[in-house]
């Protein structure tokens, strides 16, 4: 099983271009999560899934969609990357009734 | 404030020291509790959960003080590989998987 993976790995951005972050995981895990995390502020949520076709917002949403056609994946789109949104990027799952949070190994964006 | 608060550290320990980590949260509704660990550029993995019964695996024991709403860690006999950034977690809701993290407390065993 390859868990939780993330692409790209890498990614330099300008002012004003979109992209999409994907995430997918093939543990069957009902709830997903995007985190961003930056130095000091420790890992904050954007937005989250608790099955296919049901997100909500998390602490910082401004600035990204999400969408969860099904349960492997959980795509993060960037409508138009800002200087502010340079940061890690984390997803995560975790299973119904499960106490552990799976993480994937993150995207490091850059936007310039 | 921050709902999870951790001092950042970074604590500098030798090999062999006992070291503890404390956390406060603010949100008494919180239902669970756990710690993370996260090496440098890695993602987070959980370390172990947190109970009001406190629990203890290995060199690692959790406490958990809801009345105060305190969380620590205490790590014994510190090895080299101990070496990474402590994350407190707190889950407000469960079944959610609606995190909420502190900022991590850095620590870094010396030989």
């Amino acid at each position: 099983n390859a868990g939780v993976t993330q692409t790209p790995k890498f990614q330099v951005l300008k002012t004003g271009q979109s992209m999409t972050l994907q995430c997918a995981q093939d543990m069957n895990h009902e709830y997903m999560s995007w985190y961003r995390q930056d130095p000091g502020m420790g890992l904050r949520l954007i937005h989250y899934s608790v099955g296919a076709g049901i997100t909500d917002q998390g602490e910082v949403p401004n600035g990204y969609n999400v969408s969860r056609s099904t349960t492997e994946d959980f795509p993060l789109r960037l409508l138009s990357a800002a200087p502010s949104q340079t940061s890690v990027y984390f997803c995560a799952t975790l299973a119904s009734g499960g106490d552990t949070q799976y993480f994937g190994p993150g995207t490091r964006l850059t936007v310039l | 404030r921050k709902e999870v608060e951790q001092d950042p550290g970074p604590f500098n320990v030798p090999e062999g020291a006992t070291v503890a980590f404390n956390c406060t949260y603010s949100n008494s509704a919180s239902q669970s509790f756990f710690w993370y660990r996260q090496d440098c550029r890695k993602e987070p993995k959980l370390l172990m959960s947190v109970y009001s019964s406190g629990n203890e695996d290995g060199r690692f024991t959790a406490q958990l003080n809801r009345a105060s709403q305190y969380i620590s860690l205490l790590i014994r006999d510190s090895k080299l590989s101990d070496s990474a950034t402590y994350l407190c977690v707190v889950n407000k809701a469960s079944n959610t998987g609606k995190l909420i993290f502190g900022q991590g407390t850095t620590l870094q065993v010396k030989p």
